[in-house]
């Protein structure tokens, strides 16, 4: 069981808007720690999306967008597209267990 | 550019050793803080180990305290990861990956730069 709550699939038709939502506790996210958003490919290693709630790396488009609000957070994703096709974790900290918690996965399916 | 080269995984028997190795390149490796995150076959993420830029501060998952040992050797650029006492449940990707700032800590609890897994398989 994960300490960050996440659906385990979300889909959407290409061109869509899709949210996969990550839910926290008072000692994770609901503590003020930032959440990061990975995004793995299918044998590929993770690859940072979102830092700091709602930071994109350089090379990282703008359709996609992180949020946060008390102890949850949200990954956006707009104008789907096929490659987007992977499983999206999201990631803090927990105060309580002293280590970098991750979420247990979402998989995005486009149809 | 950032790249992170494993090396060490295998198959081992239970109560074995294993020690995986990381050699970076692309950054100033002594400046970052780096990172041990492994995956279990056709499961999620979790954290195993930390260290600090210096290799001073070392921090460690309770499923593997006293069992792993995190370290780094800056002269060579290089991050290891000693696992001793090996269980069935460590059979894992491992991933070694790297922080944004030079400790571990609040604003630098993420990681910027992943290595490619190196499977660590333990089985009799």
């Amino acid at each position: 069981q994960s300490v960050l709550t996440q659906p385990p699939s979300v889909s959407g038709a290409p061109g869509q808007r899709v949210t996969i939502s990550c839910t926290g506790s008072s000692s994770n996210i609901g503590a003020g720690y930032d959440v990061h958003w990975y995004q793995q490919l299918p044998r590929t290693a993770p690859k940072l999306l979102i830092y700091g709630n709602n930071n994109r790396p350089s090379g990282v488009p703008d359709r996609l967008s992180g949020s946060k609000s008390g102890a949850s957070a949200s990954l956006a994703i707009t104008g789907l597209q096929a490659d987007d096709e992977a499983d999206y974790y999201c990631q803090s900290y927990d105060s309580s267990l002293s280590k970098v918690v991750f979420g247990g996965g979402t998989k995005l399916t486009v149809l | 550019e950032v790249q992170l080269l494993k090396s060490g995984g295998g198959l081992v028997q239970p109560g074995g050793s294993l020690r995986l190795s990381c050699a970076a390149s692309g950054f100033t490796f002594s400046n970052y803080a780096m990172g041990w995150v492994r995956q279990a076959p056709g499961e999620g993420l979790e954290w195993v180990s930390g260290i600090s830029g210096s290799g001073t501060a070392t921090y460690y998952a309770d499923s593997v305290k006293g069992r792993f040992t995190i370290f780094r050797d800056n002269s060579k650029n290089t991050l290891f990861l000693q696992m001793d006492s090996l269980r069935a449940e460590d059979t894992a990707l491992y991933y070694c990956a790297k922080h944004p700032l030079y400790y571990y800590g609040s604003g630098s609890y993420y990681f910027d730069y992943w290595g490619q897994g190196t499977l660590v398989t333990v089985s009799s």
